[in-house]
């Protein structure tokens, strides 16, 4: 049974870098797209981007110029980088992997509330 | 603004069917396959369907997904209140090469 534990700083001040890491535990690193999903107070999920343990990465578009994901395998475990963030940026931040053959977000991380105030 | 449209919310009684839908596009639910995902509350996301209509182990099968065209629903019978969350749908989009999710639907049971 995969687990996804996540860790990073929960309070940021504008303009700085949001830095989170996730750890896999239990289960194959390789073989899978391993994401990072977020969601604001009271809204709804909003996918980030992605990457698989060979480094290939997938951004969404509108937060493209600002976010760097990677992986480092000897540990499994992958990062998001969000620069200059704003107010906007606050959410609770998950991390999650999609599951073989595309067959959805089945593991996921159990969130971390970063807030973004100055 | 969500890429994929929900009602903000539903409701039924004990024992009812209620049933969820999500309206995108021919370039997102038109071509892909639509995930959809339970949050109750001050939880994670849990996956509740794959693959339009596919139950990973552990789903009860009171819960069935659906596909046409560009709109996907999800059903839920015989409603319990353990079944009160937020669900998503959730479906890659080609033009915007990422996934897209809906907007939610808040599920009460009264």
């Amino acid at each position: 049974q995969v687990q996804l534990q996540q860790w990073g700083a929960g309070l940021l001040k504008p303009s700085e870098t949001l830095s989170l890491t996730c750890a896999v535990y239990g289960g194959s690193f390789s073989g899978y797209y391993w994401n990072w999903i977020r969601q604001p107070p009271g809204k709804g999920l909003e996918w980030i981007g992605e990457i698989n343990h060979s480094g290939r990465s997938n951004y969404n578009p509108s937060l493209k110029s600002r976010v760097t994901i990677s992986v480092d395998t000897s540990k499994n475990q992958f990062s998001l980088k969000v620069s200059s963030v704003t107010a906007a940026d606050t959410a609770v931040y998950y991390c999650a992997r999609m599951g073989w053959g595309l067959r959805g977000f089945d593991s996921w991380g159990q969130g971390t509330l970063v807030t973004v105030s100055s | 603004q969500s890429v994929l449209t929900q009602p903000p919310s539903a409701s039924g009684t004990p024992g009812q069917k209620v049933t969820i839908s999500c309206s995108g596009s021919s370039s997102n639910i038109g071509s892909n396959t639509v995930y959809w995902y339970q949050q109750p509350p001050g939880t994670a996301p849990k996956l509740l369907m794959y693959n339009n209509n596919q139950r990973p182990s552990g789903v009860p099968d009171r819960f069935s997904g659906s596909k046409s065209g560009t709109s996907a629903s999800l059903a839920i019978s015989g409603l319990q209140s353990e079944d009160e969350a937020d669900y998503y749908c959730a479906a890659w989009d080609d033009s915007l090469n990422g996934y897209v999710f809906g907007s939610g639907t808040k599920v009460t049971v009264l």
